[in-house]
């Protein structure tokens, strides 16, 4: 079935610094969402993307899905302690079920 | 509005017990799903429905059923509860099949010992 590869696993970055996830498939992609999961949490719509080649910002995240549309990453420009939690990456597989990589977790040091 | 409510939110069973985590909307959305979260595994699909009377499986439904009697609730049931399924279950909901945001509930954290 629909597996999508996400890493890294974990991030540990220093507070200012740049941090990015990167979601790949096997297969070409109809769309990818990306969460967000705070400590404790529960997951959280972020965006998603639809074009080949699209790129979204929200503030200092960015989001880019590749031209072939099997891959996706998530760029945090100068990340900040409120940045911490893990974020997923989540796509449709061809029988309508939405499947979620595996996360990477970010902590932020201050 | 709710949203997308759970409850409980913490459980511990007995190996061998069964029980019903709860879920329910009020956004009026025909799609909702179940998954498990565990360390290090992401979050795994367990069973889903379209609509009202419509369930389906996900990646990992042994051990799980399900019903969708109507549109707002979507209960999970576990069968005969086994220290495997120790681990913390989220509901979520959207408007439809297909390309629309999910809705997650709070989750409930269930402990098998």
């Amino acid at each position: 079935g629909q597996q999508v590869m996400q890493i890294p696993q974990y991030q540990h970055v220093q507070e200012g610094e740049d941090f990015t996830t990167y979601c790949n498939s096997s297969t070409t992609l109809s769309n990818i969402q990306w969460y967000k999961q705070r400590p404790g949490g529960h997951p959280v719509f972020l965006i998603q993307l639809v074009k080949s080649g699209e790129v979204k910002k929200q503030k200092r995240l960015t989001f880019q899905f590749g031209e072939a549309k099997k891959n996706s990453s998530l760029h945090i420009t100068a990340t900040q302690t409120t940045d911490v939690g893990t974020y997923f990456c989540a796509v449709y597989n061809q029988g309508g079920k939405l499947i979620f990589g595996q996360g990477t977790e970010l902590s932020v040091k201050p | 509005n709710a949203g997308v409510t759970q409850t409980p939110k913490f459980q511990v069973l007995k190996t061998g017990q069964s029980m019903t985590l709860q879920c329910a909307q009020d956004m009026n959305h025909e799609y909702m799903s179940w998954y498990r979260q565990d360390p290090g595994m992401g979050l795994r699909l367990i069973h889903y429905s379209v609509g009202a009377g419509i369930t389906d499986q996900g990646e990992v439904p042994n051990g799980y059923n399900v019903s969708r009697s109507t549109t707002e609730d979507f209960p999970l049931r576990l069968l005969s509860a086994a220290p495997s399924q120790t681990s913390v279950y989220f509901c979520a909901s959207s408007y439809s099949q297909g390309s629309y945001e999910q809705y997650f509930g709070p989750g409930t954290r269930l402990t098998v010992t």
